[in-house]
């Protein structure tokens, strides 16, 4: 299993501010996943993030809205950029693990915007 | 687009009774069910990914089984306790090409009281 640890893991923010969330797991890994939950809806995944490569976004999430960085194998960030009261979720990065289609999470960040 | 069903929304037991949750999902495209038990400000921890149509898989007081011919799954557990409590989500894995992903439902808040 990896262990997974995101900061900040809680943060109330004004609208138009932009918020940057780490993630930190304690193995080296190839693909990253950052998916959000919305107040009542299910976890949905954002950006899949490769290190070397661009961030792959899924329908309806872009790239200046939500942009992403893998510098290495063990960290990745994800950007809320010019943030509104829709864009408060739980925001959570997640690996595969060595199974091949189990995933690992962390605890998650939830961000608040006023 | 995979869209996963999750019931009852909500539940609240008795410490020590049994209950069960119902995971619906696309029966196209399906390579594996995912399900996760989450507790508040914590990682969602997996708790089983079944391939096979008719699997049975079962930890401790919790058991799954998975039909992939008809798309559902069954999460039981047997005479619940208070640290049960959480939010069960399912997921399932699936895709074409090179686009799998875990697609969730919205889980199933479980209140187990004393």
């Amino acid at each position: 299993s990896a262990v997974i640890s995101q900061k900040p893991s809680r943060d109330i923010c004004q609208r138009g501010t932009s918020l940057t969330i780490q993630c930190q797991v304690d193995s080296q890994v190839t693909m990253m996943f950052w998916y959000r939950q919305q107040p009542g809806q299910s976890l949905t995944l954002i950006a899949t993030a490769n290190q070397g490569s661009e961030a792959t976004y899924e329908s309806g999430f872009v790239i200046d809205k939500f942009p992403i960085s893998r510098p290495n194998l063990t960290f990745s960030t994800l950007t809320v950029s010019n943030m509104s009261p829709e864009d408060s979720s739980i925001y959570l990065c997640s690996v595969p693990g060595q199974e091949g289609n189990e995933q690992f999470f962390g605890p998650g960040t939830r961000l608040t915007v006023l | 687009i995979l869209n996963v069903e999750q019931s009852p929304q909500s539940l609240h037991v008795q410490e020590g009774d049994s209950t069960n949750f119902t995971c619906s999902f696309p029966s196209s495209n399906f390579y594996a069910l995912h399900w996760y038990r989450w507790e508040t400000a914590k990682s969602p921890e997996a708790l089983f990914v079944m391939t096979l149509n008719g699997d049975e898989k079962k930890k401790g007081r919790i058991s799954a089984t998975l039909n992939t011919k008809e798309g559902y799954s069954y999460l039981y557990i047997k005479g619940s306790q208070p640290e049960d409590s959480a939010t069960y989500l399912c997921a399932s894995y699936g895709g074409g090409g090179s686009n799998y992903k875990l697609t969730f439902g919205k889980g199933t808040l479980l209140t187990v009281n004393p």
